[in-house]
C-alpha cells in the first residue's frame, strides 16, 4: 500500500510569509505526528494528531500550527516565517496514538528554505 | 526526562567488515527503543525496535540490535557491511513522560567504503 505522502517536497519562501504543508498517511492509520529536522538541533517533535484532535505538542512558538481532517490527512502551518524555520519537516503516520509502542512510517519531507 | 545519545557523529567501516553504531539511553520505566535510517534527501526508514523480550532484536537489511539493560545501550548491529548501508542513523526512544513522542538522538553518519 501506499506509504505516507507529503507534499511539497520543495518550496522556497520569503522572511514573513507563510507556509502549509499537507501530508497524508498510510492508509488506515489515524495518528500523525509532525517533526522538524535541522543540522543544529536534529530531529524536534512539533505535534500529533489522532481522529482530529491534537493530542501532543512540542516547544515550538504558536506560528507552528496544525490540524487533522476527518480522513486523517493532516496540514501544518507556520506563519511569520524566520530564516531560523529552514529545515526538513517530516511527517509520520501510526496506527495508533503516540501512547502505544508501534513504530512510526515516515514521509520523505518537504524541505523549506526561507530567503 | 528520556533521552538517547549516540556517542559518534561518524563511523567508517570497510565493505565486508562488521559494524557496530553506538546508542546509549536515559529513560525512568521500560526503554521502548528504536533504530531509523535516513538516506540522503529521503525521510526516515524504520530498522527495528525493542519493547520487550529477547534482548537481540533483528530488522531489515540485515540490521540487528543488542539492548543491554545493564549499560543502558542498544547499539545497532550488521555482520558484513555493505556499501549501500552508507546512510544517516538515529536512535529513538520512546518518551511516555510526555505522550509517547519520539526522542531522537543527533544521528551517526555511517560511511561504508568498498
Amino acid at each position: 500500500k501506499a506509504g505516507v505522502t507529503q507534499t511539497p517536497r520543495y518550496l522556497i519562501k520569503t522572511r514573513g510569509q507563510q507556509v502549509t504543508l499537507s501530508c497524508s498517511p498510510i492508509s488506515g492509520h489515524r495518528s500523525v505526528s509532525w517533526y522538524q529536522q535541522t543540522p543544529g538541533q536534529g530531529l524536534q517533535f512539533l505535534f500529533e494528531y489522532f481522529s482530529e484532535t491534537q493530542r501532543n505538542k512540542g516547544n515550538f512558538p504558536g506560528r507552528f500550527s496544525g490540524r487533522q481532517f476527518s480522513n486523517s490527512r493532516s496540514e501544518m502551518n507556520v506563519s511569520t516565517l524566520e530564516l531560523g524555520d529552514s529545515a526538513l519537516y517530516l511527517c509520520a503516520s501510526s496506527l495508533g496514538t503516540s501512547s502505544n509502542t508501534g513504530e512510526l512510517f515516515f514521509g520523505e519531507g518537504s524541505r523549506l528554505t526561507v530567503l | 526526562a528520556q533521552s538517547v545519545a549516540q556517542p559518534e557523529d561518524q563511523v567508517n567501516v570497510a565493505e565486508g567488515n562488521p559494524l557496530t553504531v553506538k546508542c546509549t539511553y536515559s529513560v525512568s520505566g521500560n526503554p521502548y527503543l528504536f533504530w531509523y535510517v535516513q538516506y540522503p534527501n529521503r525521510g526516515l526508514q524504520f530498522l527495528l525496535k525493542y519493547i520487550t523480550g529477547d534482548n537481540l532484536v533483528k530488522g531489515s537489511y540485515g540490521f540487528e540490535a543488542e539492548f543491554n539493560k545493564s549499560q543502558t545501550s542498544f547499539h545497532l548491529k550488521k555482520p558484513s557491511a555493505l556499501v549501500s548501508d552508507s546512510a544517516l542513523y538515529f536512535c529513538a526512544v520512546r518518551d511516555y513522560n510526555q505522550g509517547g513522542k519520539l526522542i531522537f538522538g543527533q544521528g551517526t553518519e555511517l560511511s561504508v567504503k568498498p
